[in-house]
């Protein structure tokens, strides 16, 4: 069993187009986050969710919008894709302590975004 | 916000040689992990470390949370310890707190 799956694992697409990527986790989890991977290797996360409601929103074009239809799944919705959106997009979950920080998080196997 | 330094950013190892990877963290933490990425892009986690010693197999961490920092040890290296390492860092403070990563250290293993 899968505990953290994306879809699709590649996506290929050219400029302009809106693309989603789909998250599920079936650890139990209550915190879900994305990820994006430059070409670099770093990591940097783009959103949290916390039993579905927004809780970490960093500084991300607002072209990109999360959706958690409940707290198994995080979904990534990317409208008018641009080529310097071409990365890897890791979906992540953890068992949140509330206000006390986060446990250990896994991760999904990346979905590689490339913008043409 | 929390600031992660690994060292060294790059590392190449005989097989069989044992290495030290080193993060360096600004704050305390309530969560410290390692991982590994694989050749292949996966993210595979070694250790949940935020204070202590933990060993797996060849694989060992430790983070002495008093003075801001954890070490991965790999001892008797493989070629498929290959990859880059993360160290990633929550802080201890109040409300939900992102976990960051560091750099990472890209290790290659030469037969």
């Amino acid at each position: 069993d899968t505990a953290v799956s994306q879809t699709p694992k590649y996506l290929v697409t050219q400029m302009g187009n809106d693309k989603s990527i789909k998250c599920e986790q079936n650890l139990g989890h209550d915190t879900m986050y994305w990820y994006k991977q430059d070409s670099k290797k770093f990591l940097k996360i783009m959103f949290s969710y916390n039993n579905k409601e927004l809780i970490i929103n960093e500084t991300v074009p607002n072209r990109f919008s999360p959706k958690s239809p409940d707290k198994a799944h995080l979904n990534l919705h990317i409208n008018s894709l641009e080529l310097g959106d071409s990365a890897v997009y890791f979906c992540a979950s953890s068992q949140g302590r509330g206000q006390m920080g986060n446990t250990e998080a896994f991760f999904g196997q990346g979905t590689r975004l490339t913008v043409v | 916000g929390i600031q992660v330094e690994q060292s060294p950013p790059d590392l190449i190892l005989q097989e069989g040689a044992n290495s030290t990877l080193r993060c360096n963290f600004s704050d305390s933490v309530n969560n410290l992990q390692w991982f590994h990425q694989n050749p292949w892009g996966q993210l595979i986690n070694l250790f949940y470390i935020p204070s202590g010693t933990k060993q797996n197999g060849r694989l060992s961490a430790t983070t002495v949370a008093t003075e801001r920092y954890s070490l991965l040890y790999i001892s008797s290296s493989q070629t498929t310890d290959s990859g880059v390492y993360f160290c990633a860092a929550a802080p201890h403070s109040g409300g939900y707190q992102k976990v960051t990563f560091g750099i990472g250290t890209k290790l290659q293993v030469i037969p």
